[in-house]
């Protein structure tokens, strides 16, 4: 079965200090992933994104993921996180063959603590 | 990427009466999509809408309780009929980017929906 998995609901972490939100996925095809992020209030903003080539892949406000094919994994990660980096991150799974759907995980709180 | 706005941005809505979002984009689109996000939890696909042909509903969703229209390659609406306390809701609808982002959905702001 084809599922996306964000393993922590809530991730607080005091600012500047680095941050890793974790995402993984079960899939039997080849996949597109995606990372959004969701301001209280507003709707959801496209971080970054993998479709193919380097595993590494950076995004906005300073954000990187890194692919993993063989841990089925796509962590999100900041080096020195801000106080307006609270927020509600979601990882998303376009599964090869799904009629162009994304399938989301369950999202991560991340809230930065001054 | 387009940009997508939403009407209405929220809506207070009294049990049995049925609402109707609006999702404008300014490019032509091939695909929009309407997703359900409903208090505290992550996001449900409802429907795909393809101008031109009938919308296919996820499991779960059925067209009685949320018809979709999509006249043209720019507009579409989403209905959330007969409503309950349980249709209380972010409803967001979504398009895939142009030819060269065609992989990628980029979201509008959201209809916030609260049923009484």
């Amino acid at each position: 079965a084809q599922s996306v998995t964000q393993l922590d609901s809530q991730v607080p972490v005091f600012e500047e200090a680095p941050v890793e939100l974790r995402c993984n996925y079960s899939s039997s095809v080849s996949v597109y992933l995606f990372w959004y992020v969701q301001y209280p209030n507003q709707g959801l903003q496209l971080l970054l994104k993998y479709l193919s080539g380097s595993t590494l892949v950076k995004g906005i406000n300073g954000f990187e993921a890194e692919f993993n094919k063989s841990q089925t994994s796509f962590h999100l990660r900041k080096p020195s996180v801000h106080i307006s980096d609270t927020a509600e991150y979601f990882c998303a799974v376009r599964f090869s063959g799904s009629a162009r759907q994304l399938t989301f995980g369950s999202g991560t709180q991340l809230t930065v603590l001054p | 990427s387009a940009v997508i706005s939403q009407k209405p941005s929220r809506d207070i809505c009294q049990r049995g009466t049925s609402l109707t979002i609006q999702c404008q984009v300014d490019s032509q689109v091939t695909m929009m999509f309407w997703y359900r996000q409903q208090p505290g939890q992550s996001l449900t696909l409802i429907a795909t809408a393809n101008q031109g042909s009938e919308a296919t509903y996820e499991s779960g969703f059925v067209i009685d309780k949320f018809p979709i229209s999509r006249p043209n390659l720019t507009f579409s609406t989403l209905t959330v009929s007969n409503m309950s306390p349980e249709d209380s809701s972010i409803y967001l609808c979504s398009v895939e980017g142009d030819r060269e982002n065609q992989e990628t959905q980029y979201f509008g702001p959201g209809t916030r929906l609260l049923v009484l």
